[in-house]
């Protein structure tokens, strides 16, 4: 049972553009959720989080959005750099007993175009 | 302000044997957790320490333990080891449990290549 979902295995962008990563969850316990960017042969690097009290968080290039009817959160990159390619995971918490388990999605690679 | 240090970052073993991978956490953290990461299961969590105890366990077998010391430090055990276990084991430190809603920043990861 995949309760955090990415359904788009791989998106590709020009350099300058939006970028928009999709994630959806079945487990209506998670109260947080997280982005984390991913190089190969390397740890994940945290980059933006929510909780489920707010719709939107920003840091810079990057928004996070989210709507908790639909079990849906989005990361959006403005503007899309080369840099950012990569393969990007969401990550949810259910907060309580859950303590330190992340559960993760299957991950986006992400590729910019310059 | 030193990051998340994993060791070894490379290792080979043979099935049947074991394996100990260590977890140096962000200075101050006081929680890790342990997550595996396999091109088919993608990253799945093992296990949380806060304060030396236990929080938290994922869904794999007996044969994968782990233990958290004073400093913080954290191990990881995989005992007779099957090709099956060949991963990415990472590791992540937050200075909180993680119901607080804290960050959890990782390692660079253990690449364990079972043969």
């Amino acid at each position: 049972d995949q309760q955090v979902k990415q359904n788009s295995p791989s998106l590709s962008v020009q350099e300058g553009r939006i970028s928009i990563l999709n994630c959806d969850y079945t487990n209506s316990m998670f109260d947080y959720f997280l982005w984390y960017k991913k190089y190969p042969a390397e740890g994940p690097t945290f980059l933006i989080s929510i909780s489920s009290i707010k719709d939107k968080n920003e840091d810079g290039r990057f928004t996070v959005f989210l709507n908790k009817s639909a079990k849906h959160l989005s990361l959006h990159i403005v503007p899309s750099q080369p840099g950012d390619s990569a393969v990007y995971f969401c990550a949810a918490n259910a907060g309580g007993t859950s303590y330190g388990k992340l559960t993760f999605g299957q991950g986006t690679i992400l590729t910019v175009h310059p | 302000k030193a990051g998340v240090t994993q060791t070894p970052r490379y290792l080979i073993k043979t099935r049947g044997q074991q394996v100990t991978l260590s977890c140096s956490p962000i200075s101050g953290h006081r929680s890790v957790s342990w997550y595996q990461q396999t091109p088919g299961q993608g990253l799945q969590f093992l296990f949380e320490y806060f304060s030396e105890t236990q929080r938290n366990k994922g869904n794999f077998p007996g044969r994968f333990s782990g233990r958290q010391f004073s400093n913080s430090r954290s191990e990881m055990n995989v005992s007779t080891l099957e090709l099956g276990d060949s991963a990415l084991y990472l590791c992540a430190s937050s200075a909180q449990p993680q119901d607080t809603n804290t960050e959890a920043f990782f390692g660079q990861g253990t690449r364990l290549t079972v043969v």
